[in-house]
């Protein structure tokens, strides 16, 4: 089955303890990328990658890291967490950056920094 | 960047109602996606549809690309339809999708 996978799906942590959010896909797609939602402020991009080994920011790409070493996986880290960084989470992949094909998104992240 | 506009906001009905919701984007999109957020946070993805008219059961949509606009009609509502329901595009030189603010549909028994 076609899925984005993220992991894990809920956590609630600690300010300041670097934290990973997995995403993976198994489409053999290009281009991949983080959203994060806030209520009032919509889904906004954080992070998005072309292909491997290229990356680069969206709209609120402060306080998160990415990297692209496969093409299947494209984690989300957080290397000091904030309260402000409280949010859903959603990793999506399309074919390619360019391509008039749908992205599809895994199912969510809910992330609690106390 | 793309502007992405929905409406109504909030829409209440009665099960068995049909019902259209609006999207408007204020560029050419080579994306166009119409999505339903479930009471557990999922982005359900209900059609891909830069351009024509898509069915699926009781859900259709239209977008007219050269007026800037989708339509996502529902008929005959079902409780289960309740949730948020997003529009979003992406302009044909753009990196990411940009999503409407969404229209909350509550489907009452």
């Amino acid at each position: 089955e076609a899925q984005v996978t993220q992991n894990p799906r809920y956590l609630i942590t600690v300010t300041g303890k670097k934290l990973t959010v997995t995403c993976s896909q198994n489409m053999n797609h290009e281009y991949m990328s983080w959203y994060r939602q806030d209520p009032g402020l919509g889904l906004r991009q954080i992070y998005y990658s072309m292909n491997v080994e290229v990356t680069d920011k969206g709209d609120v790409p402060e306080g998160y890291k990415v990297s692209r070493k496969e093409k299947r996986n494209f984690p989300l880290i957080l290397e000091s967490p904030s309260p402000n960084q409280t949010s859903l989470y959603f990793c999506a992949s399309s074919r390619t950056f360019s391509s008039n094909q749908p992205q599809h998104f895994g199912d969510g992240t809910r992330l609690s920094i106390l | 960047g793309i502007q992405v506009e929905q409406s109504p906001p909030d829409l209440i009905l009665q099960e068995g109602a049909n019902s259209t919701l609006r999207c408007n984007f204020s560029d050419s999109v080579n994306n166009l996606q119409w999505f339903h957020q479930n009471p557990w946070g999922q982005l359900i993805n209900l059609f891909y549809i830069p351009s024509g008219t898509k069915q699926n059961g009781r859900l259709s949509a239209t977008t007219v690309a050269t007026e800037r606009y989708s339509l996502l009609y529902i008929s005959s509502s079902q409780t289960t339809d309740s949730g948020v329901y997003f529009c979003a595009a992406k302009e044909t030189s753009g990196s990411r999708l940009t999503f409407g603010e969404g229209t909350q549909l509550t489907v009452n028994p």
